[in-house]
This record gives C-alpha cells, structure tokens and sequence, in this order.
C-alpha cells in the first residue's frame, strides 16, 4: 500500500530538549516536503526537498532542520523546541517533474507536537 | 510568489443542500489545482484536481470548475452527506520554478442534519 508514515503520532515536550520526527515514504518519490498546520493559517511549508542530498528551505524554516540521506526518507529536527512550535506537523511526498506530470501529494497521518 | 485565497473559512449547510468553496490564485503560470480534504485527526487527501487547459471537471457529487482569465476557481459539492464534514484546501501549482504546491489556507465545512 502507497503510504507516508509518520512518528511519533503524537509528543509532549520541553523547551530545549532536541527531538526527531521521523518520516518515510514508499513510492519512491524524489519531492518530500515538512508543513506545519495551526488555525487560521492552513498549510505552510517549512523545508522541502526534491531529491536525496536536495534540501531548501519553505516559508516558515526557522527552528527547524532537515535531512535527506535516503530517497525514502525525510526526518525534521527541532534542536531546541520552542512553545511557538506547538503544532501539528505533516510530511508529504510526490513525483518531481519540474511541472510536467500532474501527480497528486500524499500526506502523511501527522504529528501533534506540544512544546511545554 | 504565488498566493492562494480560499473563502470562506467556516460553511454549515443542510443536509442534501450544496456546498460551495471558492479560492483565487495570483500567479497565471499556475496550472494544476488540487482539492484536499482533511478528516479530524488525519492528514490531507486529494479529492479532486484539475488542469489549467480545462474549465470543469466532475467527480460524482464533487465538481471543480476553474476560470483562468480570473484566477478563479471553485470546488461544487452536491447533495451534501454527513461524511462530507471535513476541512477542505485549495491548492495551485506552480511548474518549472520551485515546482511548489501553495495551499489556501482551508475551509471548516459543517453538513447539519
């Protein structure tokens, strides 16, 4: 089954104490994408990445890294959580064709993060 | 870069009524667009999608229409079921740049019985 998996699903944290949320996909999509969702301010992207070692920055970067060693996966890092980063994270994936092939973006279950 | 408006952000209909969501776009080289609905506690799911090199497309009691002149265009939900209650986003792509879907930022629809 094509999917994008999340985890953890759900987290409690503490300001300053670095996490992972790891994402994986299995379509072998080369585009795999970070978004943050909170109310009022729908989907806004915060890393991307349209290949392995290809990472650039989305609309609300700050606070956050990622990496992408593997096609498969595309795991975000918070060094050092803030309470301004409490929010519900989804990661995406899909084909990369610069425009050319109109294939739909699938989104993972999500992530509910709170930073205490 | 582009920009997406999506109006309203919250609609209650009746049962079997019809629902209608509506999203403007700013950049013209903009040319799929996507529907997304989000089901609590879970992630976007594609519902319907449409090319730039077409004016309407249908799916069953979902239609998406799209007028390219206005950078308008417009998601049609017919005969409205209680399943139909979800968020609903727009969206626009845009090719060959950054290859970027930019979301509206989504519509809390509320079907009541």
């Amino acid at each position: 089954e094509a999917q994008v998996t999340q985890n953890p699903r759900y987290l409690i944290t503490v300001t300053g104490k670095k996490l992972t949320v790891t994402c994986s996909q299995n379509m072998n999509h080369e585009y795999m994408s970070w978004y943050r969702q909170d109310p009022g301010l729908g989907l806004r992207q915060i890393y991307y990445s349209m290949n392995v070692e290809v990472t650039d920055k989305g609309d609300v970067p700050e606070g956050y890294k990622v990496s992408r060693k593997e096609k498969r996966n595309f795991p975000l890092i918070l060094e050092s959580p803030s309470p301004n980063q409490t929010s519900l994270y989804f990661c995406a994936s899909r084909i990369s064709s610069g425009g050319t092939i109109y294939e739909t973006q699938y989104f993972g279950p999500g992530t509910r993060l709170l930073v205490l | 870069g582009e920009n997406v408006e999506q109006h309203p952000s919250t609609l209650s209909v009746q049962e079997g009524d019809s629902a209608v969501i509506k999203c403007t776009y700013s950049d013209s080289a903009s040319n799929y667009f996507p529907w997304y609905k989000q089901e609590l506690g879970k992630g976007p799911q594609l519902i319907i999608d449409i090319r730039s090199n077409v004016g309407e497309k249908k799916d069953q009691r979902i239609a998406v229409t799209l007028n390219k002149t206005a950078k308008h265009f417009s998601l049609h939900i017919t005969e409205t079921q209680p399943e139909d209650s979800a968020v609903y986003f727009c969206a626009a792509r845009t090719p060959f740049r950054d290859d970027k879907i930019i979301f509206g930022k989504g519509t809390r629809l509320h079907i009541l019985p």
